[in-house]
């Protein structure tokens, strides 16, 4: 089946840094990307949604300027959290979607911000 | 917008009992739900998917209902192994997203 993965799979910086996370749709083309994100004992919330080409729409709440959502091409999506906070730790977790409604779920980035 | 509610939130049971997990949605039109399983600091492996034209799908010893006109869904594990102790997910459509529900963390007793 499609594979999503994520780069890294975990990470851990200082307060105040910017941290990059990777999304890549290994054998199909992922038209939109979903981008969550999971706090401890919480579920998912979708934070954003990228089309290939387009700009995110984010989520209420979600600071557009602060989780820099780059989706430049079909295989790849990244997620930039711009001046991390401790607050900002969380599991963030993307889905890529192609032609057909299934979405397949990458295995997640955990990050800590010290 | 959709909304996913589950419960219980969380559920202990001993080994070999069968369970049912709910999920219920309010967007009865949707056109899938989801259920997962997600292992601590892990993320989340899809179990079972249904179709709106579906009423239940099986996977081994699980079993997952679909009742659009109730908005609820159930999955069922039949004799539950300490290896079944997870979170369970389950997740509706919204627009072109996913709505999750907080899940059921399950712990099954040797």
């Amino acid at each position: 089946g499609a594979v999503v993965s994520q780069h890294p799979s975990w990470v851990i910086c200082k307060s105040g840094t910017s941290v990059k996370i990777e999304c890549r749709s290994l054998d199909f083309q992922a038209t939109t990307m979903f981008w969550y994100r999971q706090f401890p004992k919480q579920s998912l919330m979708l934070m954003a949604t990228s089309n290939e080409g387009s700009k995110a729409t984010y989520e209420q709440g979600v600071e557009k300027d602060k989780f820099l959502i780059n989706h430049a091409s079909l295989t790849l999506s990244t997620l930039t959290v711009t001046s991390a906070h401790p607050e900002d730790s969380s599991f963030y977790i993307c889905v890529g979607k192609g032609g057909s409604d299934t979405q397949y779920f990458g295995p997640g980035t955990r990050l800590t911000v010290l | 917008k959709q909304e996913v509610t589950q419960i219980p939130a969380a559920l202990s049971v001993p080994e070999g009992e069968n369970l049912v997990l709910n999920c219920s949605f309010t967007d009865s039109a949707i056109y899938n739900l989801q259920w997962f399983r997600q292992d601590p600091g892990k993320g989340l492996t899809s179990l079972l998917l249904i179709q709106s034209s579906q009423r239940e799908q099986t996977s081994g010893r699980l079993n997952a209902s679909l009742d659009k006109s109730s908005g609820r869904s159930t999955l069922y594990i039949a004799a539950s192994q300490p290896g079944d102790s997870a979170t369970y997910l389950c997740a509706g459509p919204n627009n072109n997203d996913m709505r999750f529900g907080a899940g059921t963390r399950l712990t099954v007793k040797p």
